[in-house]
């Protein structure tokens, strides 16, 4: 069973281009995160939601929109997509706020070209 | 605003040597929590070990401990006895009371069989 699952693992998309990743967990937990990871592998948050409320939500363009259908689910949407977004993105859960462990998704690789 | 750093960006090691990594934390906050998270090769992230700020008790786990002194703001990860597998980016992360993760830079470690 997986805990925090991501959907796609790898996305190769054009400039301009918008695209979605999916994240999922079944650990009942009640905070969701997205982080970035870049090349160089630092790692910065996103967004956190708790039970589907917006809690976090980090200097990141607002070609980036967090939609959290219920506390299980946390979809990241890009609009216009640019070269600088190719990164490795993580979606994690833990089960209240920051004071858990988090539970990482296997990360999808975005790549723009 | 909350800071964590390693200073150590790459350490290689022999197998069987000890290493430890190094975690230096800034808060304002006195209720905050510390985190250990570990990233292979293949990409995942999992998480090592929690602490809370009032918990100053080292912990050991098998070849793995921690040692957390408030003093210094510190937060340092030994590894005992090294293996090959033990081959990774370690993070170290620091949550406030606000509920927002930051997280170092990492550190890679290589062990060399």
């Amino acid at each position: 069973d997986t805990a925090v699952s991501q959907t796609p693992k790898y996305l190769v998309t054009q400039m301009g281009n918008d695209k979605s990743i999916k994240c999922e967990q079944n650990l009942g937990h009640d905070t969701m995160y997205w982080y970035k990871q870049d090349s160089k592998k630092f790692l910065k948050i996103m967004f956190s939601y708790n039970n589907k409320e917006l809690i976090i939500n980090e200097t990141v363009p607002n070609r980036f929109s967090p939609k959290s259908p219920d506390k299980a689910h946390l979809n990241l949407h890009i609009n216009s997509l640019e070269l600088g977004d190719s990164a490795v993105y993580f979606c994690a859960s833990s089960q209240t706020g920051g004071s858990e462990e988090q539970y990482f998704g296997p990360g999808t690789r975005l790549t723009v070209t | 605003a909350q800071k964590v750093t390693q200073a150590q960006t790459e350490i290689s090691v022999v197998e069987k040597e000890d290493v430890t990594l190094d975690c230096v934390y800034e808060t304002r906050d006195t209720t905050y929590y510390l985190f250990w998270y570990k990233q292979p090769p293949s990409g995942e992230l999992v998480f090592l070990i929690r602490r809370n700020s009032f918990d100053e008790q080292n912990e050991i786990s098998g070849r793995y401990s921690w040692n957390f002194q408030k003093s210094t703001s510190s937060f340092n990860f030994t590894i005992t006895a090294s293996q090959v597998v033990d081959s990774a980016v370690y993070f170290c992360a620091l949550t406030e009371n606000a509920g927002k993760s930051t997280f170092g830079d990492g550190t890679t470690l290589t062990v060399k069989p």
